[in-house]
């Protein structure tokens, strides 16, 4: 099936650094989710894109929805700790068969040194 | 959080036989999905519903039904377990199809020896 492509697959830093990621794809998407997930735990959604071009902040994330509607990416500022987890990118279709179905990028591993 | 939770959380079952998750949603969302998620895969879509009776299948729903005979209710069978099926399962709901975000359940570990 369908993948977003997201990268890095994985991530070491240390407190207090900048984190960027991205997803790619060759669809387009009507919206564009970012989904954090903690060992054990379900999928918690971080941010929400609608619109080509939209740039949305929650806090230390920032995320944008790519002009061509065929990417994303999501950045997360002066890193802490519990910034540890899983980041899936998300795209959501409003049309053909795919319609209504998420397609989910194979994460990325954050983790964060004191 | 739109009160999800899925039982059992864990489960260990041999080859061959039946199994049964459940999902329970308490926020009346007309759409459920259940996604299974393997290291290297992220989530992939096994079936969803959009309604009472009413479901369709995802990108990886051989070896899988459903059933859904309750709003609040989406039940996931595997009608006879194979080590392959060994993942994480997750439930999800929305009150839109398109527009509004999908909410995870805690998920169901099981184990298929």
């Amino acid at each position: 099936g369908q993948q977003l492509n997201q990268s890095p697959q994985s991530m070491f830093i240390q407190e207090g650094e900048d984190v960027s990621m991205n997803c790619t794809s060759s669809s387009i998407f009507n919206t564009w989710l970012w989904y954090k997930q903690d060992p054990g735990e379900g999928p918690v959604l971080l941010i929400a894109l609608y619109k080509a071009g939209e740039l949305t902040s929650n806090g230390r994330l920032t995320a944008q929805f790519g002009i061509t509607r065929k990417d994303s990416f999501l950045n997360i500022s002066a890193s802490i700790p519990s910034d540890v987890g899983i980041y899936f990118c998300a795209g959501l279709r409003a049309g053909g068969t795919s319609y209504g179905k998420l397609t989910f990028g194979q994460g990325t591993i954050l983790t964060v040194h004191p | 959080d739109a009160g999800i939770t899925q039982s059992p959380r864990h489960k260990v079952t041999e080859t061959g036989t039946p199994v049964t998750l459940r999902c329970h949603q308490t926020e009346n969302h007309r759409y459920m999905y259940w996604y299974r998620q393997d290291p290297g895969h992220g989530l992939r879509l096994i079936h969803y519903s959009y309604g009472v009776k009413d479901t369709d299948k995802g990108e990886v729903s051989d070896g899988y039904s459903v059933s859904r005979s309750k709003t609040e209710d989406f039940l996931l069978t595997l009608e006879s377990a194979t080590s392959s099926q060994t993942s994480v399962y997750f439930c999800a709901t929305s009150s839109d199809r398109v527009r509004e975000t999908q909410y995870f359940g805690p998920g169901t570990r099981l184990l298929v020896l």
